[in-house]
């Protein structure tokens, strides 16, 4: 079975700082790769998209992936309280599993003002 | 307006009760699922549809059941509600640009389903 591994957290920095979340994943098949955020009580909420090995910059967030490491991460730097909430890494499936994606349970971060 | 809109947004059934929740969307895209999400457990797959006449099942379809009535709208049905359905339901959608992979999946709002 695929899978998704996340820290479950709660992660908590201080306001300011770097917010590093990481996630690996089972599927050596697998091209896409998500970060969602979710606010308590409400939907997933896209925020990055990576499918090359590298590093993706979208303003403070920035998305890493390793594919030989089946390892992929989420900066977010300068957090903000507004940041507090818990963050999904989503892998699309390989093969017969095509645009079907596997969340991992997600990790709480908590900014502290 | 809401590109993903879902109803209803709150629901409370006895058990044994069949409840249809209804997703609809205006972003154009072919693809629907719904997932279901527990404290803790993630996001799981219930079923998903790519076009109209393809629905297929996800992780755990077993007590669900699912109808594409048109390209912007898919509803999910709970035959006979049980108490351990009681969840936070989830529809999205996604579309496949030409000339590019893309997968990446937009939620609706969500519908609280509690089964007592």
């Amino acid at each position: 079975q695929k899978e998704v591994e996340q820290n479950s957290g709660p992660l908590s920095v201080p306001e300011g700082a770097i917010a590093s979340l990481n996630c690996t994943y089972s599927d050596r098949g697998s091209q896409s790769f998500f970060w969602y955020r979710q606010y308590s009580g409400k939907s997933p909420e896209l925020i990055m998209s990576i499918y090359s090995n590298g590093d993706k910059e979208d303003g403070r967030f920035t998305a890493q992936l390793n594919k030989a490491s089946q390892y992929v991460s989420l900066l977010i730097r300068d957090s903000q309280p507004s940041d507090s909430a818990t963050y999904l890494c989503a892998v699309e499936g390989s093969g017969g599993s095509n645009y079907k994606l596997t969340f991992g349970k997600g990790t709480l971060l908590t900014v502290n003002p | 307006d809401a590109d993903v809109t879902q109803t209803p947004r709150n629901r409370i059934t006895k058990t044994g009760k069949r409840i249809m929740l209804e997703c609809s969307q205006t972003k154009g895209h072919d693809r629907m699922y719904w997932y279901r999400q527990d404290p803790g457990l993630g996001l799981q797959l219930i079923y998903y549809s790519f076009d109209v006449k393809d629905i297929n099942k996800g992780e755990i379809s077993d007590g669900y059941s699912v109808s594409r009535q048109a390209q912007a709208k898919f509803s999910l049905s709970l035959e006979s509600a049980i108490p351990n359905q009681t969840a936070l339901y989830f529809c999205a959608t996604s579309d496949l640009y030409e000339c590019r992979r893309n997968y990446e999946q937009y939620f609706g709002p969500g519908t609280r389903l509690t089964v007592t």
